[in-house]
């Protein structure tokens, strides 16, 4: 149990493409999702945290409008990165925290996005 | 003083070595505590819980020491599977807005040796 899927797995695209990656938990409710980000060798940088049925909350430093979340069901939430650039090519990925499991974060296998 | 902080390492162990990291975080008040094993170019994957009495899993035992404000993970036994990097993780309470900032360590890098 406790499975989060994440689609799609790699992305290549052009600069200025619009980008959407869906998380999914696949066997239990998310209330709370979160994004994160991480370069080469270094650690996970929490980007936002999605609620279901309600606004983001964005880490200081992150562009809501650059990076588009959407938690509409209890299963699934959504981050666009808009207008990519090479720069926000990096490993991307999502959580979702099961309330039932003492709030355990499960992972969702990672999007890699590169921006050319 | 950042909110979660782990020796980055790299640790590098023979096999069969014990090995122990440790993760101390800044908020007195955070209220869960996790350890997570990163293989490289993965996802993080949940290792173990830590509770107050402390966690012992086969070869992984955790702990929790409030009053010095750090969690440690003990690896006995090393075995080269063993080889990835392991993240702490903080809960800290819900601030006045309801939310919640997750906070993970930078994670500490081990090495198994044959």
């Amino acid at each position: 149990g406790a499975v989060v899927s994440q689609h799609p797995s790699w992305v290549i695209c052009k600069s200025g493409t619009s980008v959407k990656i869906e998380c999914r938990s696949l066997d239990f409710q998310a209330t709370t999702m979160f994004w994160y980000r991480q370069f080469p060798k270094q650690s996970l940088m929490l980007m936002a945290t999605s609620n279901e049925g309600s606004k983001a909350t964005y880490e200081q430093g992150v562009e809501k409008d650059k990076f588009l979340i959407n938690h509409a069901s209890l299963t699934l939430s959504t981050l666009t990165v808009t207008s990519a650039h090479p720069e926000d090519s990096s490993f991307y990925i999502c959580s979702a925290r099961d309330q039932a499991r003492f709030n355990e974060q499960f992972f969702g296998p990672g999007t890699r996005l590169t921006v050319l | 003083r950042k909110e979660v902080e782990q020796d980055p390492g790299p640790f590098n162990v023979p096999e069969g070595a014990t090995v122990a990291f440790n993760c101390t975080y800044s908020n007195s008040a955070s209220q869960s505590f996790f350890w997570y094993r990163q293989d490289c170019r993965k996802e993080p994957k949940l290792l173990m819980s830590v509770y107050s009495s402390g966690n012992e899993d086969g070869r992984f035992t955790a702990q929790l020491n409030r009053a010095s404000q750090y969690i440690s993970l003990l690896i006995r036994d090393s075995k080269l599977s063993d080889s990835a990097t392991y993240l702490c993780v903080v809960y800290p309470p819900f601030n006045s807005g309801g939310y919640q900032k997750v906070t993970f360590g930078t994670g500490t890098k081990l090495q198994v040796i044959p």
